[in-house]
C-alpha cells in the first residue's frame, strides 16, 4: 500500500496553462523531492524540502516551483506549460535514518503538453 | 561530484537466465548503495541495500555486494523471470551531500 500519493497519474494539457501538481504523504517524513525522469529513464532531481516552509532547487534547472506549507504536501506548479515540459515527473520522501535515508517513491505523474 | 554508471540497456534475456547488471561509482568517503527497481507504469522501489564494503544486500532472489576495492555493486540474480522485468537504477548515497545520485537506469526485458 502506497504512503505516498501523486495525482493525477496522467495529464495532457495545452501549452501556456497552469498546472498543479499533487504529492502527499502520510509519514511525517520531514523530506520531500521531486525527480524529473526524461523518456531515456535518466532521473533529475529539481527541486527539494527539508520541511515546512523549506525548498531548495535541485541539480536540474527547472522552470517549475515549489510550496511546502504542511509537512505532508509538496505540490509542484508549472506557471505557463511548455511541450518541453512533457515528462514523468516523481515525487518521493525519505526519513533522516543515517546512512540509509530510506526513500519512499510515488507513482508518478505522466504529463503531456501538446 | 559523486557520480554512478550503469551498462547501457536494454538487456533481453529468456526466462531463467542468469542476470548481471554491473554498476560502478565514483565518490568521496563511504557512500551507501541501493538498487531500485520501476515497474511499467510505476514509481521506482527500493529493492536492496548495502551500507558498508563486503555487505551484501538481498531481496526477491537479487543480491549485490558492495566492493570498495573495485568501487562496484553489480546486480545478480540467478534466474530471471518475466515478472522481472522492468527499469533497474544504481543509486548512491552520502549523508554529507544528503541525496541520491543516480545511475541512467537499465531496462530488463525478460522473454518466456
Amino acid at each position: 500500500e502506497a504512503d505516498i500519493y501523486q495525482t493525477p497519474r496522467y495529464l495532457v494539457i495545452g501549452t501556456g496553462k497552469k498546472i498543479t501538481l499533487e504529492c502527499s504523504q502520510t509519514m511525517g517524513h520531514d523530506k520531500m523531492y521531486w525527480y524529473q525522469q526524461d523518456p531515456g529513464m535518466e532521473l533529475h532531481l529539481i527541486h527539494y524540502s527539508y520541511g515546512v516552509n523549506s525548498t531548495e532547487k535541485g541539480d536540474l534547472s527547472s522552470e517549475s516551483t515549489v510550496s511546502r506549507i504542511r509537512t505532508e504536501h509538496f505540490p509542484l506548479t508549472l506557471e505557463s506549460a511548455r511541450p518541453s515540459h512533457t515528462s514523468q515527473y516523481l515525487c518521493a520522501s525519505s526519513e533522516e535514518r543515517g546512512r540509509h535515508p530510506g526513500y519512499t517513491f510515488g507513482s508518478g505523474t505522466r504529463l503531456t503538453v501538446v | 561530484g559523486d557520480s554512478v554508471t550503469q551498462m547501457e540497456g536494454p538487456v533481453t534475456l529468456s526466462e531463467e537466465a542468469f542476470l548481471t547488471i554491473n554498476c560502478t561509482y565514483t565518490a568521496t568517503g563511504y557512500p551507501s548503495l541501493f538498487w531500485y527497481v520501476q515497474y511499467p507504469g510505476e514509481g521506482l522501489q527500493l529493492l536492496l541495500k548495502a551500507t558498508k564494503a563486503d555487505d551484501k544486500g538481498s531481496n526477491k532472489g537479487f543480491e549485490a555486494t558492495y566492493r570498495k576495492e573495485t568501487t562496484s555493486f553489480h546486480l545478480e540474480k540467478g534466474s530471471v523471470q518475466v515478472s522481472d522485468s522492468a527499469v533497474y537504477f544504481c543509486a548512491l548515497y552520502k549523508s554529507s551531500g544528503d541525496k541520491l545520485t543516480f545511475g541512467t537506469g537499465t531496462r530488463l526485458a525478460v522473454r518466456p
